[in-house]
């Protein structure tokens, strides 16, 4: 069955700092990948999504990933953190040909200290 | 274009009892998932409609049940209501279908049910 790992429940960076969440899935094949952004008291919002196209996808507000097939892993970057970044992130796998299951990892909570 | 919205924001219910909670899926969105997102937790699928069906279901027990209806919003019903069942409830529309690729879930806000 398809897992997904986020290293580490809490991350903590300085404002400017580099911000680096990591991701790991575990498949057969290499399936659709995303990662989602859960504010205070709100629903998801999509970040950026990997559908076997170009393997660095960016996203909104500055986000990238980087898809890595050889290490099962689709970290998300920013260079540069803001305090409007402090919110919880999702990294999410759904199987090829599948439109609806999302298969979520536990969450990383990101704070940015000024 | 209106997002996709849910309702109640909150609820509270006792245990045993039985619980309905709405969805409005976006505009042109003819495919609608339902999640659960326990405290600290990542959501959890729990099924999805796509044109009145059910189509998929994760891990849940039978009292979990939904309908879609033909303007695509959506319900999700749970019955016997347990403790373990106090969380977020999302929900999610997406444009896609059978054989589609992976279009983007929007989600709403969720409903907050809390169990006692």
């Amino acid at each position: 069955a398809q897992s997904v790992t986020q290293l580490g429940s809490h991350v903590s960076v300085s404002e400017g700092a580099l911000v680096l969440l990591r991701c790991n899935y575990s498949s057969s094949v290499p399936p659709y990948l995303f990662w989602y952004v859960q504010y205070p008291n709100q629903g998801l919002q999509l970040l950026l999504k990997y559908t076997s196209a170009a393997t660095l996808v960016k996203g909104i507000n500055g986000f990238e990933a980087e898809f890595k097939k050889s290490e099962t892993s689709f970290h998300l970057t920013k260079p540069s953190a803001h305090m409007s970044d402090a919110a919880e992130y999702f990294c999410a796998v759904s199987p090829q040909g599948n439109t609806g299951k999302l298969i979520f990892g536990q969450g990383t909570t990101l704070q940015v200290k000024p | 274009e209106t997002g996709v919205t849910q309702s109640p924001t909150h609820l509270i219910k006792t245990r045993g009892q039985q619980v309905t909670l709405r969805c409005s899926s976006q505009s042109g969105h003819n495919t609608v998932s339902w999640y659960q997102q326990a405290l600290g937790q990542g959501p959890q699928f729990i099924f999805q409609y796509y044109r009145e069906e059910e189509n998929g279901r994760g891990n849940f027990p039978p009292r979990f049940s939904g309908l879609q209806f033909p303007n695509y919003s959506s319900e999700l019903n749970v019955n016997a209501l347990e403790l373990d069942d106090s969380a977020l409830y999302l929900c999610a529309s997406s444009p896609g279908g059978l054989g589609k690729g992976p279009g983007e879930q929007f989600f709403g806000p969720g409903t907050r049910l809390t169990v006692l």
